[in-house]
């Protein structure tokens, strides 16, 4: 059971190029997550997806789009990067949004990403 | 706004011994869960233990176990019989247990801890 898959685990870009991260997932989970890691500031989120075919900002947006594909995907797109998007990114599932279940988040292994 | 806070950065302990890392936590919210979530080298995130608030039991997990005290909005973690394996960044976090739109799982900085052998 693969669980959260990310793609790539590593990528360096130069300021102003742009790429895409990959996510999937195969527990048949309703919601997605993208946070971003840095020293000293824990994990913060960057867009969410309660459900297929939704899609809402977190609480670190700017810079990014995302794109739920179906209900297994969801990839986070940087236009124009820059250095100040270097960082860990991690990409997230759970059963269920704001049901009242506190379900637990399921984690892909993280993507390292460098803007020189 | 949820607040989640790890005061301690960094804590080491020896092999065999018990440690208690220190989570506090701010909400008006009445009903409501809190996790610990350990990172290892690896990077890879793992749920550790889960509360839920209107519990009044503490969660255990194997060596793992909480200190809930709803209260003093206060979630400790207490690894008995630290294993080399034990050492890893530490996070503690928090959701509401009726969600909106707007509701996110909230983390804390983290705690690094060291198992010393």
């Amino acid at each position: 059971n693969a669980g959260v898959t990310q793609t790539p685990k590593f990528q360096v870009l130069k300021t102003g190029q742009s790429m895409t991260l990959q996510c999937a997932q195969d527990m048949n989970h309703n919601s997605m997550y993208w946070y971003r890691q840095d020293p000293g500031m824990g994990l913060r989120l960057i867009y969410y997806s309660a459900s297929e075919g939704t899609t809402d900002k977190g609480e670190v947006p700017n810079g990014y789009n995302v794109s739920r594909l179906n209900k297994r995907e969801f990839s986070l797109r940087l236009e124009s990067a820059a250095p100040s998007q270097t960082s860990v990114y991690f990409c997230a599932s759970s059963e269920s949004w704001g049901e009242g279940i506190g379900s637990p988040l399921h984690f892909g292994n993280g993507t390292r990403l460098t803007v020189t | 706004a949820q607040t989640v806070t790890q005061s301690q950065p960094e804590m080491s302990v020896q092999e065999a011994e018990t440690v208690t890392l220190s989570c506090t936590y701010d909400t008006s919210e009445s009903n409501y869960y809190l996790f610990w979530y350990k990172q290892p080298p690896s990077r890879q995130m793992i749920l550790v233990i889960r509360q839920e608030a209107y519990k009044q039991q503490n969660a255990t997990e194997n060596r793992f176990s909480v200190n809930f005290q709803k209260a003093a909005k206060s979630f400790s973690l207490k690894i008995s019989d630290s294993q080399l394996g034990d050492t890893a960044m530490y996070f503690c976090a928090f959701i509401k247990s009726r969600g909106s739109s707007g509701d996110k799982l909230t983390f804390g900085t983290g705690t690094r801890l060291a198992v010393r052998p």
